[in-house]
């Protein structure tokens, strides 16, 4: 079956910019994470959704940043006012459940620019 | 406060040989998931092997295997049997509730 998608996988832009990165979830898969990671590092928690409940936002590292999950399905993460420090990697991962051991299953990213 | 460290940022292997990548923690939680990801150059992240923090029994799943010590929040991988296809960083991971915590990560060079 499909895996997670992410569209662009790759996104230049002007410092000042919104921008909008797609996250396609694997069908049937309830929670829905966001993560950045930049060059050499690990990832760092954005947001998670979890079917109807409430996203954990608390991850977020400003108000320019913002994520919706339509339907329960694909997720858009918003940046606006891009600033070079947000240059990274953006990826997905979607998993079945929550807790227990479900694993996540993760996309391919965006890689974000910021010039 | 949940924290995951990976304290060796690269290692190499020669291949055919074994390897085994440290990871520590620090969770006050008692019901957690321990898990090992592989992230290859492509930049897709799979998942390596898990492990349940209520068992005592080390994860196997074919040439990777875990050493999970409770008490010591440890949770190392042992990969055998070095391939070419290994090369890429590792990621250590630990689950507590909703949320993941990751390590920096550890790249491994295989040699041939």
């Amino acid at each position: 079956g499909a895996g997670v998608s992410q569209s662009p996988s790759n996104k230049v832009t002007e410092k000042g910019k919104d921008v909008e990165l797609r996250c396609d979830p694997i069908s049937g898969h309830t929670a829905l994470y966001w993560y950045r990671q930049s060059l050499g590092q690990g990832l760092e928690f954005l947001i998670y959704f979890q079917g109807n409940s409430a996203p954990d936002k608390s991850g977020l590292p400003s108000d320019r940043f913002s994520a919706e999950r339509t339907g329960g399905s694909v997720s858009t993460l918003t940046i606006q006012r891009t600033q070079q420090e947000d240059s990274a990697v953006y990826l997905c991962a979607s998993s079945l459940g929550q807790g227990g051991a479900y694993e996540q299953y993760f996309g391919p990213g965006t890689r974000l620019t910021v010039t | 406060a949940q924290t995951v460290t990976q304290s060796q940022p690269e290692m190499s292997v020669q291949e055919a040989e074994t390897v085994t990548l440290s990871c520590t923690y620090d969770t006050s939680e008692s019901d957690y998931y321990l898990f090992w990801y592989k992230q290859p150059p492509s930049r897709q992240m799979i998942l390596v092997i898990r492990q349940e923090a209520y068992k005592q029994q080390n994860a196997t799943e074919n040439r990777f295997s875990v050493n999970f010590q409770k008490a010591a929040k440890s949770f190392s991988l042992k990969i055998s049997d070095s391939q070419l296809g290994d090369a890429a960083m590792y990621f250590c991971a630990l689950r507590n509730f909703n949320k993941f915590y990751f390590g920096s990560g550890t790249k491994l060079n295989v040699k041939p």
